[in-house]
């Protein structure tokens, strides 16, 4: 069965400190991953997603099958990057992806 | 484009109350799911369904039941309310794989309900 991890439910940094959300998986074929991101009181929306190898607001995020992981990284936080990070898999045969439980990011002035 | 759009807001029910959430989308998305948010519990998928017609059952089906009968709507019901159904839940919607690969979701905004 496919998993993924957030092992931090809350980060919490300084403006213009460098931010690493983490998320662990585990699925024995060729995932799919992603990021989605929650401001508060919004719906969530995709930030990124591996296959596109982009840079979305300063994020970055790359897969590492050999420890499955794929961490969100910026190197200088921004107070709007407040939010709730939600890192999602996407297996082979499925419709659907998983969901992590989330990390709760804030950005103190 | 709307969207996927979510009725209502906000709601609040009594224990034993039935309710059905209301979930559309108008950009000819094959697949269509339900999830709810809970603190320290992150996005759990309740039901989903890949096309009119058909459903399936998710993580946390319990309470819940859904029906597709056209590509545009997909409604969650409530049949009993319960304390432990307080919470927010999201529609989805996303467009059949392609060989490329990803199909982005576009959630609703989101109905908070509350069970008293």
């Amino acid at each position: 069965a496919q998993r993924v991890t957030q092992p931090e439910k809350l980060l919490s940094v300084f403006k213009g400190a460098p931010v690493e959300l983490k998320c662990n998986y585990s699925y024995s074929g060729s995932p799919e991953l992603f990021w989605y991101v929650q401001y508060s009181r919004q719906r969530l929306q995709l930030l990124l997603r591996h296959i596109s190898r982009e840079s979305i607001k300063g994020f970055t995020a790359d897969l590492n099958k050999g420890e499955t992981s794929f961490h969100l990284k910026k190197p200088f936080a921004q107070e709007e990057d407040s939010a709730m990070y939600y890192c999602a898999l996407l297996s082979g045969g499925s419709y659907i992806p998983t969901f992590g439980r989330g990390t709760s990011l804030i950005v103190h002035p | 484009n709307a969207g996927v759009t979510q009725t209502p807001k906000f709601q609040v029910l009594k224990t034993g109350q039935s309710m059905t959430l209301q979930c559309a989308q108008d950009m000819n998305h094959e697949y269509m799911s339900w999830y709810r948010q809970d603190p320290g519990m992150g996005l759990r998928l309740i039901h989903y369904s890949v096309g009119a017609g058909i459903t399936d059952q998710g993580e946390v089906p319990n309470g819940y039941n859904v029906s597709r009968s056209t590509t545009e709507d997909f409604p969650l019901r409530l049949l009993s309310a319960a304390p432990s159904q307080t919470s927010v839940y999201f529609c989805a919607s996303s467009s059949k794989r392609t060989s490329g690969g990803y199909n982005e979701q576009f959630f609703g905004p989101g109905t908070r309900l509350t069970v008293l």
